[in-house]
C-alpha cells in the first residue's frame, strides 16, 4: 500500500483563490517533501519539512506537518494560472531497513483564469 | 547549466524488443534513481544506485536492468520480459546524503505498439 496518500486527487479553483492539498502517511518519517510536476515533465522539488518542524514557508507556499496525525498539508496562496500542475508529497523514511523516498499519487491542481 | 538529461523523450517499441533509456547528469551527484509513472499511480521505484558499479532493485525491478559504469550515467533497459512497459520513465539524482532531495530529468515516454 502507498506510504503517502493525497487528498483530493483533483482540485479546480479560480485564479486568486487559495489551494490546499493534504497528504497522509503510515510510518515514522525523517522528513516530508512536496514536489510539483507540469504535464509531461519531470518533478521539481518545492519544499522540505523535517519531522521536528510544524510549519514552513517558501514564497506563496505554506507547509504544515502533524506527526501525531501523520499528515501534512500544502497551501498555495493567491493562486495563478501558472500554478496548474500536479503536486506530490514524498516521505523520507526507513522502510524494511532501507532509507526510502516514497511518493504519493498526487493532486492534480487546475487554476481557472 | 547543471542538470539531468534523459533521452529519448518519446520512444516506440514493438513487443519483444529491448529498449534502453539514457540518463546523464552533470551535477556530480552520487546517487541515481529510475522511477516509473503510470496515470493515477504516482511514482514507483525501479532501480537505484548509490555509487558507481553498484545498484539495488527497487519495488518493481522485474523486467528491467541497469548499469552504473560511470558516475554521470545510469541507463535503464526495458526488456521484453516487462509485461506492461508503456509508461513515463523518470530518472533522478541525489547529491546530499543528509537530505533525500531529488533532482529529476524531464522524462522519457515509452509506448509499446
Amino acid at each position: 500500500s502507498q506510504q503517502g496518500e493525497e487528498d483530493p486527487q483533483a482540485l479546480s479553483i479560480q485564479e486568486g483563490e487559495n489551494a490546499t492539498m493534504n497528504c497522509s502517511y503510515k510510518t515514522s518519517i525523517n522528513n516530508l517533501q512536496w514536489y510539483r510536476q507540469n504535464s509531461g515533465r519531470g518533478l521539481v522539488h518545492l519544499i522540505l519539512i523535517r519531522s521536528n518542524e510544524r510549519e514552513k514557508h517558501s514564497g506563496r507556499l505554506r507547509v504544515t506537518l502533524d506527526t501525531s496525525k501523520k499528515s501534512s498539508s500544502l497551501l498555495i496562496t493567491a493562486s495563478r494560472a501558472a500554478d496548474t500542475a500536479s503536486y506530490f508529497c514524498a516521505t523520507d523514511a526507513q522502510i524494511q531497513g532501507a532509507q526510502k523516498l516514497v511518493f504519493g499519487q498526487g493532486t492534480r491542481l487546475t487554476i481557472n483564469p | 547549466d547543471g542538470g539531468i538529461t534523459q533521452s529519448p523523450k518519446y520512444l516506440f517499441r514493438k513487443e519483444g524488443q529491448n529498449v534502453t533509456l539514457s540518463c546523464e547528469q552533470n551535477l556530480n551527484h552520487d546517487a541515481m534513481y529510475w522511477y516509473r509513472q503510470d496515470p493515477g499511480q504516482g511514482l514507483r521505484l525501479i532501480y537505484y544506485s548509490q555509487i558507481v558499479n553498484d545498484f539495488q532493485k527497487g519495488d518493481i525491478a522485474e523486467g528491467y536492468s541497469v548499469s552504473r559504469e560511470k558516475k554521470e550515467s545510469f541507463p535503464l533497459t526495458v526488456t521484453s520480459a516487462q509485461k506492461n512497459p508503456t509508461a513515463f520513465y523518470l530518472c533522478a539524482s541525489r547529491g546530499y546524503p543528509g537530505a533525500n532531495v531529488l533532482t529529476f530529468g524531464a522524462g522519457s515516454r515509452l509506448t509499446v505498439l
